[in-house]
């Protein structure tokens, strides 16, 4: 099945400053989304972004479906931005839009 | 707020014995995903529900299995639990299945502890 890389593992910050994170993938891909699980387990919806760039206040995300990455943006962070940041893929040859996921990204964000 | 209810947010129960989960999708969504997120394994894919019928599935245990009504709300049913079970289990859902510009929202999930 198809592969998704995401990196770093960790990051620590602290308030204020900005980070990319970034997704790679093994396949082409139909639909691809950005979630940030925050302390409480929950699971947002950042971006959905198969191509193109978007951007959504502090955070913008790129994808590069040609080359098979994707970036997040998160700019002046702030402390409530701590939490997993997950990349989420369908692949173009599946049948049925199943979100496979990265192992995230987790980042702590010190005041 | 999603709009997708999961139901029990936390559940503890003694191995040997069966739970079942509670999900009820997004207003006009007709699919529903289970996910199952435990420290070591990540964000593993369970089951997928399309209008009732399933759709895929992935790394689900012969001692899970799930439905999805007539109203759309699915359940997932776990049995013969064991200590290994202990786990985040996510209900996501979407308008569609296997169509281009579809989006997955996820519910608060259920906190499910074995002891």
């Amino acid at each position: 099945g198809i592969q998704v890389e995401q990196s770093p593992p960790d990051l620590i910050l602290q308030e204020g400053a900005n980070s990319t994170l970034r997704c790679n993938f093994s396949d082409s891909v139909n639909n691809l989304q950005w979630f940030h699980q925050n302390p409480w387990g929950q699971l947002i919806n950042l971006f959905y972004i198969p191509s193109g760039t978007k951007q959504n206040g502090r955070l913008s995300a790129t994808t590069v479906a040609t080359e098979r990455y994707s970036l997040l943006y998160i700019s002046s962070s702030q402390t409530t931005d701590s939490g997993v940041y997950f990349c989420a893929v369908e692949p173009q040859s599946r049948g049925s839009y199943i979100p496979t996921f990265g192992r995230g990204t987790s980042l702590i964000v010190h005041p | 707020d999603s709009g997708v209810t999961q139901t029990p947010k936390h559940l503890i129960t003694a191995t040997g014995q069966r739970v079942t989960l509670r999900c009820s999708p997004r207003s006009g969504d007709l699919s529903v995903y289970w996910y199952q997120q435990s420290l070591d394994q990540g964000l593993q894919f369970l089951i997928q529900y399309y209008n009732g019928e399933e759709r895929a599935k992935g790394n689900i245990l012969e001692r899970f299995s799930a439905q999805q009504f007539p109203d759309l709300h699915s359940e997932l049913n776990l049995s013969s639990l064991e200590l290994g079970d202990s786990a985040l289990y996510f209900c996501a859902s979407s308008v569609e299945a296997g169509v281009k510009n579809t989006e997955a929202f996820f519910g608060q999930g259920t906190r499910l502890t074995v002891v």
